[in-house]
């Protein structure tokens, strides 16, 4: 079964400078994609970014990017130039399609906090 | 504006009673699903639809009913309510393949006393 792990629960980082956010995973697909998402205290789940993974490429948005190591199927998050918008859950997904439909697995979340 | 639309944002109940989380999206969405949040568990899926007149039972589907008649509405029915299920309910809808990832609602957090 697949699995989403994220080994931390909470961390922090002074505005204006970068945090990597860790994402484990486990499977035996060779074709599948990852997400991040935002939570921010409004509740509303935003989607920061995503990767698929047949490609070698790590996606980038902005200020966001991973880094996508699909052999030791690492999912890091990095936001550079911190803002104190960043502040939020961030939960790391995992989906594959699969007869017909597709699944979705979720990691338990980081809580990230940007200080002034 | 575009997007998924979740009522009521906050509900109590009391043990015993049923209501109905009311979730519409206007973006012509195939998938629908809904998930709770509790704290330290991440979202678990409860029910999930393809499309309209198709649902399926998620991960944690007991005590919940769903139904989808149209394909922008799709509500969940608690049926008798109890303090196991006070959480945070996330609606969310996609395309068929969901290569792009999921538009959420903005949740319901609901309180069983």
């Amino acid at each position: 079964a697949q699995t989403v792990t994220q080994s931390q629960p909470e961390m922090s980082v002074q505005e204006a400078e970068t945090v990597t956010l860790s994402c484990t995973y486990d499977t035996s697909e060779n074709n599948y994609y990852l997400f991040w998402y935002k939570q921010p205290p409004s509740r509303q789940m935003i989607l920061v970014i995503r990767q698929e993974a047949y490609k070698q490429q790590n996606a980038t948005e902005n200020r966001f990017s991973v880094n996508f190591q699909k052999a030791a199927k690492s999912f890091s998050l990095k936001i550079s130039d911190s803002q104190l918008g960043d502040t939020a859950m961030y939960f790391c997904a995992f989906m594959k399609f699969t007869s017909g439909t597709y699944k979705y697995i979720f990691g338990t979340g980081t809580r990230l906090k940007v200080l002034a | 504006n575009a997007g998924v639309t979740q009522t009521p944002k906050f509900q109590v109940l009391k043990t015993g009673q049923s209501m109905t989380l009311q979730c519409a999206q206007d973006m012509n969405h195939e998938y629908m699903s809904w998930y709770r949040q509790d704290p330290g568990m991440g979202l678990r899926l409860i029910h999930y639809s393809v499309g309209a007149g198709i649902t399926d039972q998620g991960e944690v589907p007991n005590g919940y009913n769903v139904s989808r008649s149209t394909t922008e509405d799709f509500p969940l029915r608690l049926l008798s309510a109890a303090p196991s299920q006070t959480s945070v309910y996330f609606c969310a809808s996609s395309y068929s393949t969901n290569y792009f990832g999921y538009t959420f609602g903005s949740g319901t957090r609901l309180t069983v006393v």
